[in-house]
């Protein structure tokens, strides 16, 4: 059984760039969140997709989107990137059901460096 | 912001128990106390929650106080592998689609 698998791993973008992070969930989970953690912070929450639609938002800027496709996999995109982006991005998910309990799992992230 | 306090940092012989407090006196009667560690540059690990009564897996055990104002995580035989920041958060289980609101954990070192 597949865990939350997210790539690319590590990458490196300039200032003023975009960029793409991808996450396939958990097999069985429907529901996908995208977390940012910087350096010696725990993680924050920046968006939840949910049948192909953005369903929550935490405190982030309209510079990082998201998408969410039928088969449930999830892209986040952050636009016009700034040194302060640099961080670790977390991919969670979850079954909406309830039916395998509303446990979310974790990606390993992707880590992100703005130069 | 989160609804938990831990503290900072505690250390744990091997092979000792490490017992990780947290507080959350304005936990809502529908709300799970979860627990998750992260170990150096990983994403975080889900370990164990409860509502009311102990819990115990083959990870750990979960202490909620009759008042569930607090709880306790136990990790029986601690060892070096153990070492990482753990997090304690108050969230809506069934039924919700609640993110989880990390604070600034409790980073536990195992020393041998």
């Amino acid at each position: 059984d597949a865990g939350v698998t997210q790539s690319p791993t590590h990458l490196i973008k300039t200032r003023g760039q975009q960029v793409t992070l991808r996450c396939s969930p958990k097999s069985g989970h429907d529901t996908v969140s995208w977390y940012q953690q910087a350096l010696g912070q725990g993680p924050q929450f920046i968006f939840q997709y949910y049948e192909e639609e953005e369903r929550q938002r935490g405190n982030f800027p309209d510079r990082f989107s998201g998408h969410q496709f039928p088969n449930y996999s999830s892209e986040l995109n952050v636009n016009a990137l700034l040194l302060g982006d640099s961080a670790l991005y977390l991919c969670a998910s979850f079954p909406s059901t309830g039916l395998m309990g509303n446990t979310i799992y974790f990606g390993e992230g992707s880590w992100l460096t703005v130069v | 912001d989160a609804k938990t306090t831990q503290p900072t940092s505690m250390d744990c012989a091997e092979g000792r128990a490490a017992n990780l407090p947290c507080n959350h006196s304005t936990i809502s009667g529908n709300e799970y106390v979860y627990w998750y560690r992260q170990i150096h540059s990983q994403g975080p690990q889900y370990i164990i929650h409860g509502l009311k009564n102990n819990e115990t897996n083959e990870m750990a055990s979960l202490i909620i106080t009759e008042d569930r104002k607090s709880s306790t995580l136990i990790l029986p035989h601690a060892t070096l592998r153990d070492t990482a920041v753990y997090y304690c958060i108050v969230r809506v289980e069934v039924g919700g689609n609640t993110p989880l609101v990390f604070g600034k954990g409790t980073r536990l070192s195992v020393i041998a």
